[in-house]
């Protein structure tokens, strides 16, 4: 089945500690993203890469890394420096190119800092 | 102004009602427009993208009308398993940003025995 998988589902965390969240696609999608989501907001773009090794801030990058080693994956870390981390995690992929590009969303992560 | 903004919610219908959703975007460069569904505590998913012509998909109607930067989307004969939150989704500009997509902050429907 082709799609996208992230993992954990729910992940607790301490305060100070960095986490990695885990997103692979099986798309063939050159694009992929990571959204947080608050309760009752919209989604707010994290980072975002449109090719293997090369990514860009989103609109609240601040406290949060990326890595884009493997088309496949866009791994995510929350590190300690990101002041509110409680959120929904989403990540997506999209092909790239002219035309409409829909995103595909994987299930999310809950991340809760205790 | 946001950048999409959509009514306000929720909408409480009975069954086979005819529910509409407005959204307004602000960018006249968007070239891309799309309706999401969510449901609780689950990831968006692509419920219709919308063309200029206007698209049709069973019980799903969406128009778009760009002189107005205007999106709607029309729900037909609901059903109980309608009810979810309906997000309106714009990409913000074309070009190398025209991936980069504007979700407004959802409209929650709730359709009732």
């Amino acid at each position: 089945d082709g799609g996208i998988t992230q993992s954990p589902k729910y992940l607790f965390r301490k305060e100070g500690q960095n986490v990695t969240l885990s997103c692979e696609q099986n798309l063939n999608h050159d694009a992929m993203y990571w959204y947080r989501q608050d309760p009752g907001q919209g989604l707010r773009l994290i980072y975002y890469s449109q090719i293997v090794n090369d990514f860009q801030k989103g609109d609240i990058a601040e406290g949060y890394s990326v890595s884009r080693e493997k088309k496949e994956s866009f791994p995510l870390t929350v590190t300690s420096a990101q002041k509110n981390p409680t959120a929904f995690y989403l990540c997506a992929s999209s092909r790239t190119g002219g035309g409409y590009n829909e995103q595909f969303f994987g299930p999310g992560t809950r991340l809760t800092v205790l | 102004r946001k950048e999409v903004e959509q009514d306000p919610g929720p909408f409480n219908v009975p069954e086979g009602a005819t529910v509409a959703f407005n959204c307004t975007y602000s960018n006249s460069a968007s070239q891309s427009f799309f309706w999401y569904r969510q449901d609780c505590r689950k990831e968006p998913k692509l419920l219709m993208s919308v063309y200029s012509s206007g698209n049709e998909d069973g019980r799903f109607t969406a128009q778009l009308n760009r002189a107005s930067q205007y999106i709607s989307l029309l729900i037909r004969d609901s059903k109980l398993s309608d009810s979810a939150t309906y997000l309106c989704v714009v990409n913000k500009a074309a070009g190398n940003q025209g991936g980069k997509l504007i979700f407004g902050q959802g409209t929650e429907l709730s359709v009732k025995p």
